[in-house]
């Protein structure tokens, strides 16, 4: 079973922190990482992807890929309130680009 | 406005009756797709559509069937629901990418 993992949280920060989301996933195969947001009672939206290792940043938020140690981080610089939400892990396994493999998510408190 | 629609948005229903939730993108995007999400389990996809009559089983699609005539619609039938089948559901659409996601429709099996 291919799997995607990330702590439940909840992740609580404080008001401009960084934020420190973490996904590791067994599939030594996968080749696409995608990071979501969903608010409460609302549809997931897409934050950033990224397929190569090392660091993609975009805006306050930095996507980090290591395939040799399976994992997946998201970090959110200067922590805002508006970034309370579920952060959502999810993966393209080999061999499956028309599939994508979700985590279940890690829950995110910033308070001011 | 580019968007995904489902319809209904709520659904309450028996075991056994027949429904179909009804999945729209008016984005022209070849790729849609349906995933459940239960508490704790995460989205988990059930069926996805490369094109007009071109689908394929995700990883849960025990219990459901899809139909790709159009490409701007991508229904989900359940046939038979029991009540295993309560969670809500999305229908999503791809371009490149970037899915986007419909506003769910929590559906309630008794």
């Amino acid at each position: 079973q291919k799997e995607v993992e990330q702590n439940s949280g909840p992740l609580s920060v404080p008001e401009g922190a960084i934020a420190s989301l973490n996904c590791t996933y067994s599939d030594r195969g996968s080749q696409s990482f995608f990071w979501y947001r969903q608010y409460s009672g609302k549809s997931p939206e897409l934050i950033m992807f990224i397929y190569s290792n090392g660091d993609k940043e975009d805006g306050r938020f930095t996507a980090q890929l290591n395939k040799a140690s399976q994992y997946v981080s998201l970090l959110i610089r200067d922590s805002q309130p508006s970034d309370s939400a579920t952060y959502l892990c999810a993966v393209t396994p080999s061999g499956g680009y028309n599939k994508l493999i979700f985590g279940a998510g890690t829950r995110l408190a910033v308070h001011p | 406005e580019a968007q995904v629609t489902q319809n209904p948005r709520y659904l309450i229903t028996v075991t056994g009756k027949k429904l179909t939730v009804t999945c729209s993108q008016n984005m022209n995007h070849e790729y849609m797709s349906w995933y459940r999400q239960d508490p704790g389990l995460g989205l988990r996809q059930i069926y996805y559509s490369m094109n007009v009559e071109v689908t394929d089983k995700g990883d849960v699609p025990e219990g459901y069937k899809v139909s790709r005539k159009e490409k701007r619609n991508f229904p989900l039938i359940l046939e038979s629901p029991s009540p295993n089948q309560t969670s809500l559901y999305f229908c999503a659409s791809k371009l490149y990418n970037e899915q986007f996601f419909g506003p769910g429709t929590r559906l309630t099996v008794l």
